[in-house]
Parts: C-alpha cells; structure tokens; sequence
C-alpha cells in the first residue's frame, strides 16, 4: 500500500523564479492538505484540495495557487519566490471526516537564492 | 496568541526515564487532536490520535483536558529511539481537516 508521494524531494530557486510541487496521496485517499515548514517551527497550512476544488485556504499569499487531478495527484506552485519561501513543503493526505487523520509525504525542501 | 502552543524543550532524559509533553490550544470548539512525531529532516509521522476518554498505545498515552484546553503525551520506559520532535496537532471544529500545529518538542533520549 503507496503511502504519500512527493516530488522533487530537493529543489533550488533563485528569487523572481517559479516552482510546481507534487503530491501523489495515500490510496484510497481523495484529499490533500499542503503545508509550509519553516525551520524550526510547526507545518503552517497552506490550502486544501477535494474535488479538484480548493476548499480550505491558510493565511498565504495568492503567489500560493494549486491543483487537483481527477486522480486525486496534487500540485502546488509558488510563483515570484521569495528568500522566506525556502522551507520544506509536506502534502499531507486524508479521507473527510470527523478525526480527519492526515498522513504526510516525504517533503520538498525548497531553498530560495 | 497562538492556535496551540507547546514548550519547544529542548528534554533530556535517560533511557528509562518517564517524560510528559503538553501542549494547549485556544480554540473551545476543537474537536480533534493528534500527536505526531517527527525526525530530523524527516516528514511528521502520526503517533496518536486523541481521544476524549484518553488512549493508551504501548508505551505512550495521551490525554485529552477539554476544561484547560490541552492535550498531554506520555513515554513511559523511553527509548533511544524515541529521540525526536513531537507535534501536537489540533482542528478549529469549524474548519475540519484543517490542523495547526505546535513548533514542537524536542526529546533526546540518551544512554
């Protein structure tokens, strides 16, 4: 049984640049959570998808946009990097529910020149 | 003030040793709680759930404190391999599936 995927695992931008992230969730799983990582402190949501919607939204900026397939899959992009964007990027995946129990992928850690 | 907060530590303790985590919410209407533990440069892995009547797994139990508004983690016998950060993890009730969390505890265990 796949667990969460991620890719790239490593990635470096340099400022103005843009990145796509992607997520791959668990089976069986039809929404996916992306969260900001800085170091140091606790993953920040960012948005979530189900449906192909995004249906929950974190406090970050509209250069944060995403995508959900049909399969489920996910993207995450960030447009006009910034230096503060260098963090690691966890998608995190769930079935709705009460006690939504999330399970996190590997990460893309991102780092912004 | 913040949606969860926790004592970022770091603990030392022997192996051996009990040792408790907590970690407080500011949001009455939450409805779920977790305990995830994370290893260096690695991603979040969920250790517990937690549940209202409080959970036991081996040597970890969790509690959870509606009336104070927090969640406990114990290690009993700990283990070097419990060394890690530990995550606390809370829903807003209203916003499910959404969780804040914690910046973490930070655990060494050390022979």
């Amino acid at each position: 049984d796949a667990g969460v995927t991620q890719s790239p695992t490593h990635l470096i931008k340099t400022r103005g640049q843009q990145v796509t992230l992607r997520c791959s969730p668990k089976s069986g799983h039809d929404t996916v959570s992306w969260y900001q990582q800085a170091l140091g402190q606790g993953p920040q949501f960012i948005f979530q998808y189900y449906e192909e919607e995004e249906r929950q939204r974190g406090n970050f900026p509209d250069r944060f946009s995403g995508h959900q397939f049909p399969n489920y899959s996910s993207e995450l992009n960030v447009n006009a990097l910034l230096l503060g964007d260098s963090a690691l990027y966890l998608c995190a995946s769930s079935v709705p529910g009460v006690q939504e129990t999330q399970y996190f992928g590997p990460g893309t850690r991102l780092l912004v020149l | 003030r913040k949606e969860v907060e926790q004592d970022p530590g770091p603990f030392n303790v022997p192996e051996g040793a009990t040792v408790a985590f907590n970690c407080t919410y500011s949001n009455s209407a939450s409805q779920s709680f977790f305990w995830y533990r994370q290893d260096c440069r690695k991603e979040p892995k969920l250790l517990m759930s937690v549940y209202s009547s409080g959970n036991e797994d081996g040597r970890f139990t969790a509690q959870l404190n509606r009336a104070s508004q927090y969640i406990s983690l114990l290690i009993r016998d700990s283990k070097l391999s419990d060394s890690a950060t530990y995550l606390c993890a809370v829903d807003r009730g209203s916003t499910l599936g959404r969780l804040y969390f914690g910046r973490g505890t930070q655990l060494t265990v050390w022979p």
